[in-house]
């Protein structure tokens, strides 16, 4: 089946404990992002990767880090916590981003809480 | 600075009868237009697309209508059942845009759609 997974699906940490949200997609996607949903704001980019070794800045990627070693993994690490990173965090894929039209496959969500 | 705005947090809706969700945009170089479906404790979904070639697009129930000059566009469900009760995005992208810009999608806030039996 395809589809995007993202682990864990409920996280709750404390401030400054560094934690990785995993996410993974098995329909050898080029384009992979990280967005945050936040009540009120709607989904807000964080980072996006257009490929293996190849990431770049959403809008708002401040606290966060990315990274593409292989094609189908995209994990999202939070180095230092803090509570207004306590959101709703999405992962999702597309056979190479927005400009082609393909749209993108969201996993089902990671919520995290930093207190 | 909120470029794709639903006005509407919520919309309550008989079964059967017309949902209309509405999204108006203020960047002139969106070209693309989508509309996600979401349910509780799942990520979006697609639903619809337009590009800015057309004014309509139709697929089953679901019919998103655009107006370029007025930078509006709408999702019409007809008729509307009780599993279209969701969280409706509406979202935009600008082929041109280049740079940072390159493949990103611009999500509106959502509106929440009940459809009462």
């Amino acid at each position: 089946e395809a589809q995007v997974t993202q682990n864990p699906r409920y996280l709750i940490t404390v401030t400054g404990k560094k934690l990785t949200v995993t996410c993974s997609q098995n329909m050898n996607h080029e384009y992979m992002s990280w967005y945050r949903q936040d009540p009120g704001l709607g989904l807000r980019q964080i980072y996006y990767s257009m490929n293996v070794e190849v990431t770049d800045k959403g809008d708002v990627p401040e606290g966060y880090k990315v990274s593409r070693k292989e094609k189908r993994n995209f994990p999202l690490i939070l180095e230092s916590p803090s509570p207004n990173q306590t959101s709703l965090y999405f992962c999702a894929s597309s056979l190479s981003g927005g400009q082609s039209r393909s749209p993108l496959h969201f996993g089902n969500g990671t919520r995290l809480t930093v207190t | 600075d909120q470029q794709v705005k639903q006005n509407s947090p919520s919309l309550s809706v008989q079964e059967g009868r017309i949902s209309i969700l509405n999204c108006d945009y203020t960047n002139s170089m969106f070209d693309y237009f989508l509309w996600y479906k979401k349910y509780p404790a799942e990520g979006p979904t697609f639903l619809i697309s337009i590009s800015s070639i057309k004014d309509k697009n139709e697929d089953g129930r679901f019919t998103v209508f655009l107006n370029k000059s007025a930078k509006h566009l709408s999702l019409h469900i007809v008729p509307s059942q009780p599993g279209d009760s969701a969280v409706y995005f509406c979202a935009a992208s600008a082929s041109y845009a280049g740079g940072t810009s390159y493949g990103k999608l611009t999500f509106g806030q959502g509106t929440i759609l009940t459809v009462h039996p």
